[in-house]
């Protein structure tokens, strides 16, 4: 079944202490992407990969990292977590097309975080 | 900057009568424009797109939309609401490699 996976769906995490949410695909997609969501605000880029070691920062980059080793991984890190990270996060991937414009995504199913 | 509006935060139609969220954008050129649903406590399911081409596309679950380049709108439509389309709505744009979302529209279905 074609699907993207993240891990863990709920973290209570604090102030500071470093933490990893993972994304996995199994689409063999290009483009990899994470977005935060909260309320009144939609869905707001954090980072994408088009493809291996390619990476760049969306809208709301500060505070997290993202790296691309594998086609099938995008791991989003937050080194220092703060309050103001407390969302629901989604990753997701897509296929491009030759003129690098993305294609529909598919989301995975959301990480709810809350730093205290 | 890049922007995406959508101007109605919640809206209430009975079940059975028609549905159009509105959805309007801010960019140079004509961007890929999506709408995608999300129920309650699941992610996001794309119901369709608009790259090119014919401005009046359909999508999966009864859904069409219009593109109307001299409004920059992407409004969504439904001729006939079901109480299963209760949900967040959001339009987005996919401009070259970056996405931008709307606010969302949430839709309630009353019996």
């Amino acid at each position: 079944e074609a699907q993207v996976t993240q891990n863990p769906r709920y973290l209570i995490t604090v102030t500071g202490k470093k933490l990893t949410v993972t994304c996995s695909q199994n689409m063999n997609h290009e483009y990899m992407s994470w977005y935060r969501q909260d309320p009144g605000l939609g869905l707001r880029q954090i980072y994408y990969s088009m493809n291996v070691e390619v990476t760049d920062k969306g809208d709301v980059p500060e505070g997290y990292k993202v790296s691309r080793k594998e086609k099938r991984n995008f791991p989003l890190i937050l080194e220092s977590p703060s309050p103001n990270q407390t969302s629901l996060y989604f990753c997701a991937s897509s296929l491009t097309d030759r003129l690098a414009y993305t294609d529909t995504q598919y989301f995975g199913p959301g990480t709810r975080l809350t730093v205290l | 900057a890049q922007s995406v509006t959508q101007p109605d935060i919640h809206i209430t139609v009975s079940e059975g009568a028609s549905l159009e969220l509105r959805c309007n954008y801010s960019y140079g050129a004509t961007p890929y424009l999506f709408w995608y649903v999300q129920s309650p406590g699941q992610g996001l399911q794309l119901l369709l797109k608009y790259f090119s081409g014919d401005t009046l596309v359909q999508g999966i679950k009864g859904f069409e939309a219009e593109f109307k380049r001299s409004q920059s709108s992407f409004n969504l439509r439904k001729p006939s609401v079901h109480w299963s389309d209760a949900a967040e709505y959001f339009c987005a744009v996919g401009f070259f490699n970056k996405f931008y979302f709307g606010s969302g529209t949430k839709l309630n279905v009353k019996p």
